[in-house]
This record gives structure tokens, sequence and C-alpha cells, in this order.
């Protein structure tokens, strides 16, 4: 597609349930990164892809989270055994190569907005 | 001391003012800078890259002081849809790494 597609775009959970959210970055790019952000506060670095591998998990909260790409496309963050805690929109973004110059723009998806009752 | 420090804000400026504000960073082998806006329950999107000598687009200017490890943005005849948070991003060269600061939010008022 044309840009970042993430699904679903709200989701309502109870406490205790798994959830599955979907990205399908920008055909081509081989960097993907997830990010999850609180009402009114920043990005929270979740986890980096860099094609199938996942480089740097380093930001993942706890062991209920985990992520994966197949393909070297589709990414799905999936959260187990939700807590409260976890509400907050979970962003996806990606880019073409991941490296660090001016050129590579980061370009983001609308966001999957997860709320745990 | 975070890696990016931003003001947080709000600034509320009346619309038609000229408004500036920093983003300073910790990490002097840092190379690559951006600007971010982010609208309010929306993704961020990108402004504008910030080139060391200096870039302008319309009426925003990105500055990029090295000496003190500090990035600008400066936005003239402000508009009402200026409103919305404002974050930078750094990098390290040829590294995944993007360094958020938590962000900056502006309010222009009629």
């Amino acid at each position: 597609g044309a840009g970042v597609s993430q699904s679903p775009s709200n989701k309502v959970t109870e406490k205790g349930k798994d959830v599955e959210l979907r990205c399908d970055p920008i055909s081509g790019h081989t960097a993907l990164y997830w990010y999850r952000q609180s009402l009114g506060q920043g990005l929270e670095f979740l986890i980096y892809f860099q094609g199938n591998s996942a480089p740097d998990k380093s930001g993942l909260p706890s062991d209920r989270f985990s992520a994966e790409r197949t393909g070297g496309s589709v990414s799905t963050l999936t959260i187990q055994r939700t807590q409260q805690e976890d509400s907050a929109v979970y962003l996806c973004a990606s880019s073409s190569t991941g490296g660090g110059w001016a050129g590579n723009t980061i370009y983001f998806g609308e966001g999957s907005w997860l709320t745990v009752v | 001391r975070k890696e990016v420090e931003q003001d947080p804000g709000p600034f509320n400026v009346p619309e038609g003012a000229t408004v500036a504000f920093n983003c300073t960073y910790s990490n002097s082998a840092s190379q690559s800078f951006f600007w971010y806006r982010q609208d309010c329950r929306k993704e961020p999107k990108l402004l504008m890259s910030v080139y060391s000598s200096g870039n302008e687009d319309g009426r925003f200017t990105a500055q990029l002081n090295r000496a003190s490890q500090y990035i600008s943005l400066l936005i003239r005849d402000s508009k009402l849809s200026d409103s919305a948070t404002y974050l930078c991003v750094v990098t390290t060269d040829s590294n995944y790494q993007l360094i958020w600061g938590a962000g900056t939010k502006l309010i222009i008022k009629p």
C-alpha cells in the first residue's frame, strides 16, 4: 500500500486476554519499528526489525510482549494476559533502510488504540 | 539527564506571531536530526530534516548548533493549524536507533 497500515485501529479487550496487533509497512521498507504512546506522553520504543530479524528487543516492557515479522514485511505485536497499564496507542513505523541518515524518513501508521478494561 | 530534551510547553502563541523552541541532545556523535509534528490523537509526521547549514521550508526554519548540541525550530506568521506537538528526533550515523524527545506542545490562539 501507499502508507503504513495498522489493524485493528481500535481494540477494547478484557484484562487477561491476549491481543494481536498487525502492521503492514510500506512496500520495500526493510526497517520496522514498534512504539507505544500513552495519552499525553512521548513515544516509548518497543522493538526494531531489520528484515525478519529483531536486533533490538530492548524496549519490550515484559515477557508478555512479543513481536515477529515474516517475509520481511508484515509484523505482529502480541500482548499476552493484557493488563490495564497496557492501554495505549501502539504505533508502527517503517523506513527504507533503518540507517540514521537525513534522507531516511520514518513513516508511521495511524496506530492501534488499545483499551484494556 | 535525558538523551534528548524538549520543553513540554504548552507554548500559547497568538496567531501571526513568531515562535521558536529548542531541542537539546546529549550524544555528541549524533549525526541526523529531524522535526516531526504530531496532532492530537494522530501519528507523528515528518515536518523537516535539519541540515548542518540550517534549512527553511516556507514559514519553518530549522537550525543545528553542534557546539551547544541543540536544534531549533522557528515558525513565522503562525497559523491556527500549526497547533500541534513538535517532536525532535536524533540519530547517530548509520544507526537505526532513533532517540525521540517527548515533544513541545504549541497552541496558536486566534
